[in-house]
């Protein structure tokens, strides 16, 4: 069974850029929720996403956007790039039915470098 | 945001020793999970737990659900070199995003 896959894995951008990462989750899994991991702050929460609606949001400025297509893949979006949102991206996924509680599973996420 | 605390921060251990690591938090969760991360990977799940009490094995790790509902543990026996890495806890409330720890770094050697 494939793995939560993310793309691209690397990217570099200057400030001020704007940034598209996309998410694509298990297969049947229809919710997806992002991270932002950072040696400083750990891993930060940004969103989740079940059947195409966000159903939670962290404490990220509203420069993170996100969205989620009804095949569940999603994309996270930031603008006006900052250097601090030099980060690993993650996102994960999980049925999302049968028990809100179920465990996510990662991708190998997105590494954003900011100059 | 709010993160749960988890102890110790790092390890440095022989291998065949037995790991002990824990979180705790301030809140009751009804969910706790353990994760591994190795570099240039994402964390992948090794345990879930969801009733207070509960005890739960995964080959050589164990972990538990504190009856407070506010703590948990995470052993690891007989460590071994491939278990070198990032282990992070993780809780959530019902209808609320995962909260983790900052992390355990297990270094093993041989």
């Amino acid at each position: 069974k494939a793995g939560v896959t993310q793309t691209p894995r690397y990217l570099i951008k200057t400030r001020g850029q704007q940034v598209t990462l996309s998410c694509s989750p298990i297969s049947g899994h229809r919710s997806v929720s992002w991270y932002q991991q950072t040696p400083g702050q750990g891993l930060q929460f940004l969103f989740e996403y079940f059947s195409e609606t966000q159903r939670n949001k962290g404490n990220f400025p509203g420069r993170f956007s996100g969205r989620q297509f009804s095949n569940s893949r999603s994309e996270m979006n930031v603008s006006t790039l900052e250097l601090g949102d030099s980060a690993l991206y993650l996102c994960a996924s999980s049925p999302g039915t049968g028990g809100i509680n179920q465990p996510q599973h990662f991708g190998d996420g997105t590494r954003l470098s900011i100059l | 945001g709010q993160q749960l605390n988890q102890s110790p921060q790092s390890m440095f251990i022989q291998e065949g020793e037995d790991v002990s690591m824990n979180c705790t938090s301030s809140s009751i969760f009804n969910t706790w999970l353990w994760y591994k991360q190795e570099p240039g990977e994402g964390p992948v799940l090794l345990i879930a737990l969801y009733k207070a009490g509960e005890l739960t094995s995964n080959g050589r790790l164990t972990a538990q659900f504190g009856i407070t509902r506010k703590d948990s543990f995470l052993n690891i026996s007989a460590s071994i070199p491939s278990d070198v890495g990032i282990y992070f806890c993780a809780g959530r409330q019902a209808g609320t995003a995962l909260i983790f720890g900052k992390g355990t770094t297990l270094s093993v050697s041989s």
